[in-house]
């Protein structure tokens, strides 16, 4: 069965350093998402993104924030400069179509659990 | 906009019986559809059940089901026959049928006791 891959499955780095997050979609997946998790709290939308430009995007989706497809394979999360509140799991989800109506077709990734220290 | 509200933050159940987690939706799309996601404590999210907005029939997959009640804006996953495995959190969302994106409840953490 098909998989999204998220590398690496667990990032530590210091405040204020840059991390990038990886993600190799579905092949055949056009839309791509990034969605985050707090630890204890609820999974929440940060940024759709189709056709290499962002379709959607949060509040939490800030200026730090930036995504890239910059190979066809791959889909990346840029933060810049991280802070300890950007300690979450990321899960990266592709879909294959546009909306989320079909089950078969939006799938996420196992997640990069980032802790800043 | 879309809202989920998942009223359970905790549940017990024993072993083998059936249990039924809540969940209730708000959104404006007129086609939409609700999953229903198992996260254990390694942190990854499990797909367990979809509901279109427009599907006739409840959806069901093995042991799980979903009450789908669209006038009351429901979608309650009952898991039958209970097992150890399925102690966890469950994620109800709900996907807008014309941008893609998930809005999330808060979860309900489900303990199934032997």
């Amino acid at each position: 069965e098909p998989e999204v891959t998220q590398t690496p499955s667990h990032q530590v780095t210091q405040m204020g350093q840059e991390v990038i997050l990886r993600c190799v979609p579905i092949s055949n997946h056009l839309y791509f998402y990034w969605y985050r998790q707090i630890l204890g709290q609820k999974v929440e939308f940060l940024v759709s993104f189709y056709n290499n430009e962002i379709s959607e995007k949060s509040e939490i989706f800030d200026d730090q924030f930036s995504v890239e497809r910059p190979d066809g394979s791959n889909f990346t999360l840029k933060i810049r400069s991280t802070k300890l509140e950007d300690s979450a799991m990321y899960f990266c989800a592709s879909s294959e179509v546009r909306g989320a109506v079909g089950a078969d077709g939006y799938t996420f990734g196992s997640g990069t659990r980032l802790t800043v220290v | 906009a879309q809202k989920i509200t998942q009223t359970q933050p905790g549940m017990f159940v024993q072993e083998k019986e059936a249990v039924t987690l809540d969940c209730t939706y708000d959104t404006s799309d007129p086609s939409y559809g609700l999953f229903w996601y198992k996260q254990p404590s390694s942190g990854e999210m499990i797909f367990l059940i979809y509901q279109g907005s427009y599907d006739q029939q409840n959806a069901t997959e093995g042991r799980y089901s979903l009450n789908f009640q669209k006038a009351r804006k429901s979608a309650n996953l009952v898991i039958s026959a209970s097992q150890l495995g399925d102690s966890a959190m469950y994620f109800c969302a709900v996907g807008s049928g014309n941008t893609g994106k998930l809005i999330f409840g808060q979860g309900t953490t489900l303990q199934v006791k032997p």
